[in-house]
């Protein structure tokens, strides 16, 4: 158990609708990455929140967005879905924001039929 | 963009034998991380290497990193059923390799 969870755990959904994916950070973590997991992309990287504030932007779509609140959880928003988004979507954090290990949340499964 | 290329991108063993993964880069590693990944899981870091030349060991696992910094390899001794994963490596925290899913059959 790395301390990170995720919720929830499967989703499924139809095309064009919104979901809200929740991650809860370890206690005493700072930082919060977003990634997608697919079979043809590998782990990608989404976006990475700091103590509130967006620090780092990856491969994220403008459909898909992102916030970390003052409890330091945070919520991936996934609008307008197609079914290329059907994927494992993983949290993961880490204490400090740069170069240190990330501790990864068990996923959240999105199937988008 | 870094690319991470692994190396083979599948393999399958039998219990006992011994297997080498690659992990490649098209630029320089700040750092590089080794995960494995089970099934229905997130990534766990086995390791983290910085230095050129680095060899790290973690039991039956010995990981090297290059001396320029552009590749790692990991060699696994006497592969275990519970080895079984998907082995992957990163630059981190934000670019990883689509890694190599090793199967050791008993």
């Amino acid at each position: 158990d790395s301390g990170v969870t995720q919720t929830p755990k499967h989703l499924i959904t139809a095309t064009g609708q919104r979901v809200t994916l929740r991650c809860s950070p370890r206690s005493g973590d700072l930082s919060v990455y977003w990634y997608q997991q697919s079979l043809d992309q590998g782990l990608q990287f989404l976006i990475q929140y700091y103590n509130g504030e967006e620090r780092a932007k990856g491969n994220i779509l403008e459909r898909f967005s992102a916030q970390q609140f003052p409890d330091l959880h945070s919520e991936l928003n996934l609008s307008s879905l197609e079914l290329g988004d059907s994927a494992l979507y993983f949290c993961a954090s880490s204490v400090e924001a740069r170069r240190v290990t990330q501790y990864f949340g068990p996923g959240t499964r999105l199937l988008v039929l | 963009t870094q690319l991470l290329e692994q190396s083979p991108q599948f393999l399958s063993i039998q219990e006992g034998e011994n297997l080498t993964v690659y992990c490649n880069s098209s630029s320089v590693f700040s750092s590089l991380q080794w995960y494995r990944q089970e099934p229905g899981e997130g990534p766990v870091l086995l390791v983290t290497v910085v230095t050129g030349g680095e060899v790290k060991k973690l039991k039956r696992l010995t990981f090297q990193f290059g001396d320029a910094r552009k590749d790692s390899s990991l060699h696994i001794t006497a592969a275990q059923t519970g080895d079984t994963g998907l082995y992957l490596c990163a630059n981190t925290p934000l670019v990883f390799g689509k890694g190599t899913r090793l199967s050791v059959i008993a």
